[in-house]
């Protein structure tokens, strides 16, 4: 059973759309991460979200926690072909030195 | 910025022999991580170290031990290697105390075995 689940698992759109992409779970994380991961490469930190309610913005992408901690998104406007690449979302129950349980990931395709 | 540096970057191994993976991480990251990735899989946690021990454990398999060193570096030792081992295997690194247990990982080492 995966902890946290990521929809859509595919989408391929146009660019200058729109697009969100979910990660929901049952489970309450003290944070969540978003990641960005290019084949055969490791995952690049995205974001970082702790506080639920909280919405960050990094340029195009607007990440957003739930108010619960238990659910996020990442929003996309205006998609360029640069962002194609596999979102992954990753949480963390504790803290510390805890390891990420990762969403399986969407893979996102903007064609030109 | 310096990140993360792993190596080897590739390796091929024969069933039942051993191999064993290195991760530097980023300097003044206490904190080391090790997961294994397989082919269009998330990455999976197998054991994290703080200052030296052992912190948290995740699917590392009983074949498989890690540790970390005074210089934090870490190694990852993987024996009787079976076919189902061949993965990409990613280290991540954080600092205790900055943000909250955010992850920078590594380019990985994908391991072959045949």
């Amino acid at each position: 059973t995966q902890l946290l689940e990521q929809s859509p698992q595919f989408l391929s759109i146009q660019e200058g759309e729109n697009l969100t992409v979910y990660c929901n779970s049952s489970s309450v994380f003290s944070s969540l991460q978003w990641y960005r991961q290019e084949p055969g490469e490791g995952p690049v930190l995205l974001v970082t979200v702790v506080t639920g309610g909280e919405v960050k913005k990094l340029k195009r992408l607007t990440f957003q926690f739930g108010d619960a901690r238990k659910d996020s998104s990442l929003h996309i406007t205006a998609a360029q072909p640069g962002d194609t690449g596999l979102y992954l979302c990753a949480g963390v129950k504790g803290g510390g030195a805890d390891g990420l349980t990762f969403g399986k990931g969407t893979h996102l395709i903007i064609q030109p | 910025a310096a990140g993360v540096i792993q190596s080897p970057r590739h390796l091929i191994k024969e069933k039942r022999e051993t191999a064993t993976l290195k991760c530097y991480p980023i300097p003044r990251h206490d904190t080391v991580y090790w997961y294994q990735q397989g082919p269009g899989q998330d990455p999976q946690f197998l054991i994290s170290f703080y200052e030296k021990m052992q912190s948290d454990k995740g699917s590392i398999p009983d074949r498989f031990s890690a540790q970390q060193f005074s210089d934090y570096h870490s190694e990852l030792n993987m024996s009787s290697l079976e076919l189902g081992d061949s993965a990409l295997y990613f280290c991540a690194s954080s600092r205790e105390g900055l943000g909250y247990n955010e992850q920078f990982f590594g380019p990985g080492t994908r391991l072959t075995v045949l």
